[in-house]
């Protein structure tokens, strides 16, 4: 159950895009498209994101997106604005009711 | 709207044991399975524990294994994690959180309750 590599840090301006990697196993992210993202800004609970690797739940904002390619999984934000500040953390189902999550990544905005 | 509230934190000594509650509402419980998950001080999350929505069975870390219970009583909506042989490193914001049925995640999480295991 070792965590799933995130980038410590990403940053962005205003109106760019970024994208945050996650990279785990044929274990987890490799075998199972069940891969989900969560925003945690200072001081709050984390909140869900996209789901199933690229699905949004009601109310996220379709400048999220989400996307998997082998062992790595990818969140991107476009048109970056100043409340998308916060920690992001990938999760994968690792089989047998099990889930492994990312170490997190800080995005600025600068 | 989704409902979710810990309890039960506080100050435990190493060795010691502490049990933490949360209370559910705004969804039907009885359907639904359910998480722990902590993270501690200025660290990543990590998922601890999963009971599924009938209690038929119950899912661990490897670092809490043997250690924690997971359980639950629909009866009063409720989830529980039971934390025994606690260690320093157990210092962490415990949540609850409702799974995502069908969609292997979780979906919505509560504000946590904060373990410290110190001497």
């Amino acid at each position: 159950q070792s965590a799933l590599t995130q980038p410590p840090s990403v940053s962005g301006s205003p109106g760019q895009s970024v994208t945050i990697s996650c990279t785990g196993t044929s274990s987890d992210v490799g075998t199972y498209n069940h891969v989900s993202w969560y925003q945690q800004p200072p001081g709050t609970a984390p909140k869900l994101m996209i789901y199933g690797v690229n699905n949004r739940p009601s109310g996220v904002p379709d400048r999220f997106s989400g996307s998997k390619s082998g062992n790595t999984a990818s969140l991107t934000i476009s048109g970056l604005q100043a409340e998308d500040e916060a920690d992001y953390y990938c999760n994968s189902y690792t089989g047998s009711d099990t889930w492994v999550f990312g170490g997190g990544t800080k995005l600025t905005v600068l | 709207q989704v409902q979710l509230v810990e309890s039960g934190g506080g100050v435990v000594q190493p060795g010691g044991s502490l049990r933490l509650s949360c209370a559910t509402s705004g969804f039907t419980f009885i359907n639904s399975a359910m998480h722990w998950v902590r993270q501690a001080p200025g660290k990543g999350l990590e998922w601890l524990a999963f009971i599924q929505s009938d209690g038929s069975s119950q899912s661990y870390a490897d670092s809490v294994k043997g250690r924690f219970t997971i359980s639950r009583d629909d009866s009063k909506n409720m989830l529980y994690l039971q934390m025994n042989s606690l260690r320093a490193e157990d210092t962490a914001v415990y949540y609850c959180a409702k799974d995502y049925n069908f969609n292997w995640c979780v979906e919505y999480w509560g504000q946590g309750t904060l373990a410290t295991v110190s001497s």
